[in-house]
């Protein structure tokens, strides 16, 4: 069964600092990661989309990686704003499978 | 409790026909969540519901698409009338306020 971690569970940065997300997953037969972000109270939000066959999605101040073979992904993002604070969540997707991670909570001070 | 219900699980439809998706979510939880999800595209957003009212519809893709939550325990997607684009699985979620959000199995969409 799929499993997926990230890394760390809550972090706290100061504004306009840079930053990394991890996501580790234990099975590489993925369809394909997906990044979310999740304010309270709302829907999910998507971010990136890493197809099976990419390694990497920008998007803005954001950067998605995906390393297969290692079981890997990364989120970057640049020169972070207080409004960045929110959940972060990857998720691996197999068919019509969701594995969520457990999520980030980030908080960028001002 | 036996989680997000969602039916049918597959739907199969011709062009201009009206589809109904229907979704029960956990008792006891006050918010509902309606996604799409294809290969291309990852997993949308399309609307959610805070104690039966519609919050934020901006992920609707357009007028054909309706969501209605007349009571806490049931809801409808409705399309009007389907297009071979609308193929797709919609999953609806629910959450106890801002906690995590239970996914159910998904319906198949296929519309020819």
């Amino acid at each position: 069964k799929q499993e997926v971690t990230q890394i760390p569970a809550a972090l706290s940065v100061p504004e306009g600092e840079n930053l990394v997300l991890n996501c580790s997953f234990t099975d590489s037969a993925i369809y394909n990661l997906q990044w979310f972000r999740q304010d309270p109270g709302k829907g999910l939000t998507s971010l990136l989309l890493i197809q099976s066959s990419q390694r990497e999605q920008t998007s803005g101040r954001l950067n998605a990686s995906l390393d297969k073979s290692s079981g890997r992904s990364t989120l970057y993002i640049a020169a972070s704003q207080p409004g960045d604070s929110a959940t972060y969540l990857c998720a691996v997707i197999g068919g019509n499978q969701f594995y969520f991670g457990t999520g980030t909570s980030l908080t960028v001070i001002p | 409790d036996a989680g997000v219900i969602q039916s049918p699980r597959h739907e199969v439809t011709e062009m201009g026909q009206e589809v109904t998706l229907r979704c029960k979510p956990i008792s006891g939880h006050d918010y509902l969540f309606w996604y799409r999800q294809t290969m291309m595209r990852g997993l949308e957003l399309l609307i959610y519901f805070n104690n039966n009212v519609p919050i934020d519809d901006s992920g609707m893709p357009e007028d054909r698409f309706s969501a209605k939550m007349p009571n806490a325990s049931f809801s409808t997607l409705k399309i009007q009338p389907s297009e071979p684009r609308d193929s797709a699985v919609y999953f609806c979620a629910s959450s106890q306020g801002a906690d995590t959000q239970y996914f159910g199995p998904g319906t198949r969409l296929t519309v020819l």
